[in-house]
């Protein structure tokens, strides 16, 4: 079985400062991480993907995440928020095998000018 | 790549109405998935098909819901004698078959329950 915890349902940094958003998974098989966002009225829209190799991910827009094995966390980061970037982000597990994946409940970014 | 189509955008239902919504996929993409997500929460996995099979089903799926996707293409999610507890946003997405690929989602269709 496979579960997300998002921390913190709401994140606010200023514009220009950096975006930092935690997830963290539980997964029994080595596990696939995802990040999406959603902007609202919209579907989600995949950010970045960890499935083997290398740990820090690249994704569009400037972010990027680091799985971390041990601390079983996939945390997204950005260095200089923009304003475009406020909408709603998702982190997601699935695995080797799997079918399906399995959100955590969200996180929502303000970005203040 | 034309993306994945959803149809309606929204529905408005009276309680105890039969709603369908369809979801056309991405053309190349075998695998097709429902999910329902409320307010402040993420989505949540209803079903998924693999071409025409239905190979998994969330408990969440009441006998009131059912998927079909007759030819492998479209897919369809009925709800019957809706509830209030319905009102959600559905989200269709399709991928193809390795675990590791990821859902291109659709813009759901939004469903409020009268």
């Amino acid at each position: 079985a496979q579960s997300v915890t998002q921390l913190g349902s709401h994140v606010s940094v200023s514009e220009g400062a950096l975006v930092l958003l935690r997830c963290n998974y539980s997964s029994s098989v080595p596990p696939y991480l995802f990040w999406y966002v959603q902007y609202p009225n919209q579907g989600l829209q995949l950010l970045l993907k960890y499935t083997t190799g290398a740990t820090l991910v690249k994704g569009i827009n400037g972010f990027e995440a680091e799985f971390k094995k041990s601390e079983t966390s996939f945390h997204l980061t950005k260095p200089s928020a923009h304003m475009s970037d406020a909408a709603e982000y998702f982190c997601a597990v699935s695995g080797i095998g799997g079918n399906k994946l399995v959100f955590g409940a969200g996180t929502i970014l303000r970005v203040k000018s | 790549d034309t993306g994945v189509s959803q149809d309606p955008r929204h529905k408005i239902t009276k309680r105890g109405q039969n709603v369908t919504f369809r979801c056309d996929p991405i053309s190349e993409h075998n695998r097709l998935y429902w999910y329902r997500q409320t307010l402040g929460q993420g989505p949540e996995f209803l079903t998924y098909f693999q071409n025409e099979a239905q190979l998994e089903k969330s408990r969440l799926l009441s006998d009131r819901f059912s998927a079909e996707r007759p030819k492998g293409s479209f897919s369809t999610l009925e709800i019957q004698r809706t509830e209030q507890g319905d009102s959600a946003m559905y989200l269709c997405a399709s991928s193809l078959a390795p675990a590791n690929s990821p859902l291109h989602f659709g813009n759901g269709t939004r469903l409020t329950v009268t």
